[in-house]
């Protein structure tokens, strides 16, 4: 199994600073054939299901505010929103689908507004 | 509208069997994956496994392999996700998703189904 770490485990931005999120592979998801990296950025909101953000590690999915970017390749990734908004709490979670033995998630990130 | 819409809430007792749905709307059902997620209670997210209705390929999660049976029916476009004895440790929410391919992100999830199991 390839085991998915985030980092830190919560925090509390301000309202139009910046919140940054960590998630670590155990090993690496970057698929050399084609250069895709195999990771997923997850939103869920208390209550609803998740919400697919980021796809190919760095692929907005449709209709996602460009506030939210996704970077990173092989084991290291992160999720940014460059300026917080209300609406942006909600738990975060990266997703690799690298390996069909197992598309894990990380444990998630908890984001608040200071 | 592409949709995934799941059965309604259970309540059951440990050692019975259960059997949820996920019904798919708006896109072609057999040609895209369907996965399955599980998230207990104040807990994150676990992937347990995926089919594809076209074939009924199915994959599982090592860690849900032999503890839930993953399958679906196209006629009707329904997956399912089901137990045949069901511990108290089963108690979650379940959520289906679409996978436009077997390897990437879970794009359209359902609304949830919650299992209670209880004594």
């Amino acid at each position: 199994d390839i085991v998915m770490t985030q980092s830190p485990d919560s925090l509390a931005v301000s309202l139009g600073e910046r919140a940054t999120i960590n998630c670590k592979s155990s090993q690496s998801v970057l698929y050399s054939s084609n250069n895709k990296n195999y990771l997923a950025w997850y939103q869920q909101k208390p209550g609803q299901p998740p919400k697919l953000l980021i796809y190919w590690a760095s692929t907005r999915e449709s209709g996602v505010p460009d506030r939210f970017s996704g970077s990173g390749s092989g084991t290291d990734f992160t999720l940014t929103i460059s300026s917080l908004q209300a609406e942006d709490v909600a738990v975060y979670y990266c997703q690799q689908y690298y390996s069909t033995s197992g598309f894990t998630f990380g444990p998630g990130t908890k984001v608040d507004i200071k | 509208e592409v949709q995934l819409v799941q059965s309604g809430a259970e309540v059951k007792k440990p050692g019975e069997s259960l059997k949820i749905s996920c019904k798919g709307s708006g896109y072609s059902f057999t040609s895209y994956w369907i996965g399955w997620v599980r998230q207990m209670p104040g807990k994150g997210l676990e992937w347990m496994g995926i089919i594809y209705p076209g074939d009924s390929d199915t994959r599982y999660s090592p860690s849900f392999q032999g503890q839930v049976t993953i399958s679906a029916d196209k006629s009707i476009s329904t997956a399912y996700l089901q137990w045949s004895s069901l511990k108290a440790s089963d108690t979650a929410m379940y959520y289906c998703a679409i996978q436009w391919e077997l390897r990437y992100g879970m794009d359209v999830w359902g609304q949830g189904t919650t299992v209670t199991v209880s004594s």
